[in-house]
């Protein structure tokens, strides 16, 4: 059953602490991506790696967000330090990238929560 | 303006009934186009993948592109109490990032 598989599911810090999380993309798709979700903006595109290289990340704020792809079978965004603002869903997508498509498929997601 | 412009609904209707789901977009280099269901507290669900203009038909569900005129529908003939759930159009270049729509809020009524 190929599926992204994301974690933690649920994450509450304090404001200030460092969070991670984790991204199992599915095997054999080359491209990942990190999208934040929140009622207000909906789905927005933090960045995305295509073979392990990052295409785009001007979606996320470079001060406290770092997004890494250590090996193809792990993505990492990483909020350092975190704020009650970054309180959302965020989602992992990939996609297999052949013949310029960019169809993607969703992990379930880690509810963030910064008190 | 967004790149891509989606009605929040929500939208309410009976068991049975057809429903047309729309997005209009600004980029005329968009050429694929998705449709994404979403149930509450789950990942965005691919339902529906067209390239370029025309119509594309899934079961129940069928998908229509207009370029020209910059807008894409998702039809669901027959609805059902379990299509409840947000709708998210998303389009791309080709090989770029996706951009996605505020997704419509659905719920069929039994």
């Amino acid at each position: 059953d190929a599926r992204v598989t994301q974690t933690p599911r649920h994450k509450v810090t304090e404001m200030g602490q460092e969070v991670t999380m984790r991204c199992q993309p599915i095997l054999g798709h080359n491209t990942v991506f990190w999208y934040r979700q929140t009622m207000m903006q909906g789905l927005e595109l933090l960045a995305y790696f295509r073979n392990r290289a990052p295409l785009d990340d001007s979606g996320m704020p470079k001060d406290r967000f770092s997004a890494e792809m250590p090996d193809a079978t792990l993505a990492t965004l990483k909020i350092q330090p975190s704020e009650p603002r970054d309180s959302a869903v965020y989602f992992c997508a990939s996609g297999p990238g052949q013949g310029g498509t960019t169809e993607a498929f969703f992990g379930q997601g880690t509810r963030l929560t910064v008190v | 303006q967004k790149e891509v412009e989606q009605d929040p609904g929500p939208l309410s209707v009976p068991e049975g009934a057809i429903v047309s789901l729309n997005c209009t977009y600004s980029n005329s280099a968009f050429q694929y186009f998705m449709w994404y269901r979403q149930y509450s507290r789950k990942g965005p669900e691919l339902l529906m993948y067209t390239y370029s203009s025309g119509n594309k038909e899934d079961g129940r569900f069928t998908a229509q592109v207009d370029k020209s005129s910059k807008y894409i529908s998702l039809f669901i003939r027959d609805s059902q109490p379990s299509d409840s759930a947000t709708y998210l159009c998303a389009m791309s270049q080709g090989a770029q990032k996706l951009v996605f729509g505020q997704g419509t809020r659905l719920t069929i009524n039994p």
